[in-house]
């Protein structure tokens, strides 16, 4: 399968604990792209990434969220002392972006479920 | 502010009843939709996009989506369900430029009695 991949499929941790996600995208994709969903709704965009490069990020992305992309491949996405609010199935997707084009179909994987007790 | 707005939250069918499912999006600019899947226990995937041009699209497994520019909307219809498109249907919309950021509706669940 070579498909847009998240580890770890569940977290579960306690309040004030730190959490790291990590995605990693279809092969030949250069963009990167994360997103929060809560139940009952859509996924909200977080941030995306073009190669290692950060190109937009939604102020859903507190100073506590931090996400990483170091060489243009997998990228972390990082949660600092977690709040309940913060549980959410957390998405990666991923797209094959050409200069000047509308943007690739975003792949998406199969989510981080992160439980904040 | 830019949005997506679905009308229904859940639908119920019989097999072989028709399906249309409502989009509206508010955007300043021109947009590229889209309509994704989710079927139980699985990952998001798209079922068709509409980018320029014909604004019928065709996608995947029968369903098709009307862009109305005039309308901001762009729903989703099948003409007769299975029991297989049971699953949660989201619309979503993005820039034309090279913004990468999808903007989502809340998605409508969708129940298909065999």
């Amino acid at each position: 399968d070579t498909g847009v991949s998240q580890d770890p499929r569940h977290k579960i941790t306690k309040r004030g604990q730190n959490v790291t996600f990590r995605c990693d995208p279809i092969s030949e994709h250069n963009r990167l792209y994360w997103y929060r969903q809560t139940l009952g709704q859509g996924p909200e965009f977080l941030t995306y990434f073009q190669n290692e490069a950060q190109l937009e990020k939604s102020r859903l992305l507190s100073d506590r969220f931090s996400a990483e992309r170091p060489k243009g491949s997998f990228s972390t996405l990082e949660i600092q002392r977690t709040e309940q609010g913060d549980s959410a199935m957390y998405l990666c997707a991923s797209s094959q972006n050409t200069a000047g084009g509308p943007g690739g179909t975003q792949y998406f994987g199969p989510g981080t479920r992160l439980t904040v007790l | 502010a830019q949005s997506v707005s679905q009308h229904n939250h859940h639908v119920i069918l019989s097999e072989a009843a028709s399906l249309e499912l409502g989009c509206n999006y508010s955007y300043g600019g021109t947009v590229n939709l889209f309509w994704y899947v989710q079927y139980p226990g699985q990952h998001l995937q798209l079922l068709l996009k509409y980018f320029s041009g014909d604004p019928l699209v065709k996608g995947i497994k029968g369903f098709e989506a009307e862009f109305i520019k005039s309308k901001f909307s762009f729903n989703l219809r099948k003409p007769s369900v299975q029991w297989s498109d049971t699953a949660e249907y989201f619309c979503a919309v993005k820039g034309s430029g090279n913004t990468g950021k999808l903007i989502f509706g809340q998605g409508t669940t969708l129940q298909v009695k065999p």
